[in-house]
């Protein structure tokens, strides 16, 4: 079974540019999630969708920060403009159903740099 | 409030011997509770949850964690530490009444030859 991909898996860009990620979740898992995860820090949820629709943006910087899952498989995760405190990895994940007792599977991970 | 805390932020631990990387939870609710291990320059890999049922609960790689209601807290362990077993890890928590995980800050392991 192939896992969750993510690209690119490192961007280094500058404070006020913009920023996409992109992900694909594993085949058939209708529930997707962006993190954020800090240096020294544990993941964050983001925003969390369920086929195509927002489940939980409650922590997603609506100003800067926008996501989107068009039919309800990939996912892109943006940033315009970048500030230098969004310097993190951004994990995507999935799961087989939006239900408490199962696991998520986490890809890769991009590692955002800003300068 | 829901929270996790990993109240040690590294663990050392000769290998060979046993060891053990805490947990502790705050949710309203039944806990389901997660631990992930994240080694470097690589996403987050599930190793065992508690849903309901046995307190001792077994996972992936001879991991297993006790479940302790009173002590609300979900330790991470196992009986014989190997070095490849150094890595980062996570303990994370849903309540029964809402579907956000939240994750601990983390603990970082350390097993030397």
């Amino acid at each position: 079974e192939a896992g969750v991909a993510q690209s690119p898996r490192y961007k280094i860009i500058e404070k006020r540019q913009s920023v996409a990620f992109w992900c694909n979740p594993i085949s058939g898992h209708a529930t997707l999630y962006w993190y954020q995860q800090i240096l020294g820090q544990g993941p964050k949820l983001l925003i969390q969708f369920q086929n195509n629709g927002v489940v939980d943006d409650s922590q997603l910087p609506k100003d800067r920060f926008s996501a989107e899952r068009l039919k309800g498989v990939d996912s892109t995760l943006k940033i315009q403009p970048a500030k230098l405190e969004d310097s993190a990895v951004y994990l995507c994940a999935s799961s087989l159903y939006d239900y408490r007792a199962y696991e998520q599977y986490f890809g890769p991970g991009t590692r955002l740099t800003v300068t | 409030a829901q929270s996790v805390a990993q109240p040690e932020d590294q663990v050392n631990v000769a290998e060979g011997n046993p060891l053990t990387v805490k947990c502790t939870y705050s949710v309203s609710g039944n806990p389901y509770l997660f631990w992930y291990v994240q080694y470097p320059n690589r996403g987050l890999q599930f190793l065992l949850k508690y849903i309901t049922g046995d307190n001792l609960v077994k996972g992936s790689y001879g991991f297993e964690a006790e479940f302790n209601k009173s002590q609300t807290s979900f330790h991470l362990k196992k009986p014989s530490a190997l070095v490849s077993d150094s890595a980062l890890y996570f303990c994370a928590v849903r309540g029964d009444n809402f579907n956000k995980f939240y994750f601990g800050s983390g603990t970082k392991l350390n097993v030397k030859p």
